[in-house]
Formats: C-alpha cells, sequence, structure tokens
C-alpha cells in the first residue's frame, strides 16, 4: 500500500456526461500528480498541483481540470466525455515539488469506462 | 518534449533466468532516472538514480546509470514467477515525470 488513496477504484459512464476523480496523497506529501494510462500510450502526464497550486502541465485537455485543495486532496474532473477517454486514470504523490528530486507513489488508480 | 525509450517492449524468459532492461532517455532537464513495476495496477517504485556507475540493489534486483551514454538497465537475477510484471522507467525533469512506454516481463515456470 503505497498510501496514496484514490477513489472510486472502478466508472462507467456514457458519452457527453462528467466525473470526477478524487486523490489522497500520502500524509506530508505536498505534490500530487495526475498521469493517464491507456492501451497504446503508456503514462500521460497531464498536470501536477503543489501545495494547492498548479505546477506544470502536460497533455492534459481543455475538457480536463484539475484542481488541489487546502487539506491537499486532489480532483480531477473530465467532461463531455468521449470514448477515448476511457483509460486508467493514476494519482500519485511526493513530498516536494520537483518531480525529479524525491520518487513519487502512485495510487491503485481509477478505471474509467466511457460507453 | 522528453522522450523516454524502453527495451524490449516484451520479454518471456523461464523462472531462473537473468534479464536486462534497458532504458535510454534525453539529457533535457535531467535529474533522475526512476524504475518503477507494474503489476496489476499501480505502479511500484523500485529504484532511483541520479548519479553514475553506482549501483542500487534490492534483493535479486539492481540498477545503474551511465550519465555520458545517457542510459539505465535494469537487472533481474533468478528471475521468478512473481516477477511477471511490466517495468517502467522514468526520466525525473524539472517538472515531471516522463515515462517510457515500459518493458513486458512474463516469466514462465
Amino acid at each position: 500500500d503505497s498510501g496514496v488513496t484514490q477513489t472510486p477504484k472502478h466508472l462507467i459512464t456514457a458519452t457527453g456526461q462528467r466525473v470526477t476523480l478524487r486523490c489522497s496523497p500520502r500524509s506530508g506529501d505536498l505534490s500530487v500528480y495526475w498521469y493517464q494510462q491507456s492501451l497504446d500510450q503508456g503514462l500521460q502526464f497531464l498536470i501536477q498541483y503543489y501545495n494547492g497550486e498548479e505546477r506544470a502541465k502536460g497533455n492534459i485537455l481543455e475538457r480536463f481540470s484539475a484542481q488541489q485543495f487546502p487539506d491537499l486532496h486532489s480532483e480531477l474532473n473530465l467532461s463531455s466525455l468521449e470514448l477515448g477517454d476511457s483509460a486508467l486514470y493514476f494519482c500519485a504523490s511526493s513530498v516536494g515539488a520537483k518531480k525529479g528530486d524525491t520518487e513519487a507513489f502512485f495510487g491503485q488508480g481509477t478505471r474509467l469506462t466511457v460507453v | 518534449e522528453d522522450k523516454v525509450v524502453q527495451s524490449p517492449l516484451s520479454l518471456v524468459v523461464h523462472e531462473g533466468d537473468t534479464v536486462t532492461l534497458n532504458c535510454s532517455y534525453e539529457v533535457t532537464n535531467f535529474r533522475s532516472l526512476l524504475w518503477y513495476k507494474q503489476e496489476k495496477k499501480a505502479p511500484t517504485f523500485l529504484f532511483m538514480l541520479t548519479s553514475s556507475g553506482i549501483e542500487k540493489k534490492s534483493g535479486r534486483l539492481s540498477s545503474i546509470l551511465d550519465k555520458k551514454e545517457l542510459f539505465s538497465i535494469l537487472n533481474i537475477t533468478a528471475t521468478q514467477t512473481g516477477d511477471s510484471a511490466i517495468y517502467l522507467c522514468a526520466q525525473g525533469g524539472s517538472e515531471k515525470l516522463v515515462f517510457g512506454k515500459g518493458t513486458k516481463l512474463t516469466v514462465n515456470p
């Protein structure tokens, strides 16, 4: 158990809908990262927050947004869902702001299926 | 855009074999090279390498970084069926981790 908690574990929803994925980082970690993993793309970095502020942005679509709250948990909002958004969404956390300095620990992921 | 390339993409071996997994990376914003093991779900952390030539070891797994040639290897000796997984390497930059597509290792009894 990495100490990073993601909910829900599975989510099935229809195209056009909006969902929210939740992540609680390890105790003491200030940075939260979101990744998308699909079969042919590997782990794709979406976005990073550090202590409530956005720090880095990757290949995140405009239909997606995220935030980190004062208690450091984070939510990833996916809207106007398309079939191609079906994937595993991982959250990871680390102590520092600079991801290359400390290892990141991953949650178990949320499997999103858009039908 | 940083690029991390892993080889081979897939590997099938018998229990007891030794395997070497390769990872090459680009130098832009390099801070560290990390290895993860992904079984059914979440990648689990194995090693973080920042210095060239210093081997990190954990049981039957070991890894080393070559910053001159921009690559890292992950060795697994005396493989067991429980080593079957996807092994991911990632380049740690100034802001994010960039992952390779992974090597799928299958260890047959």
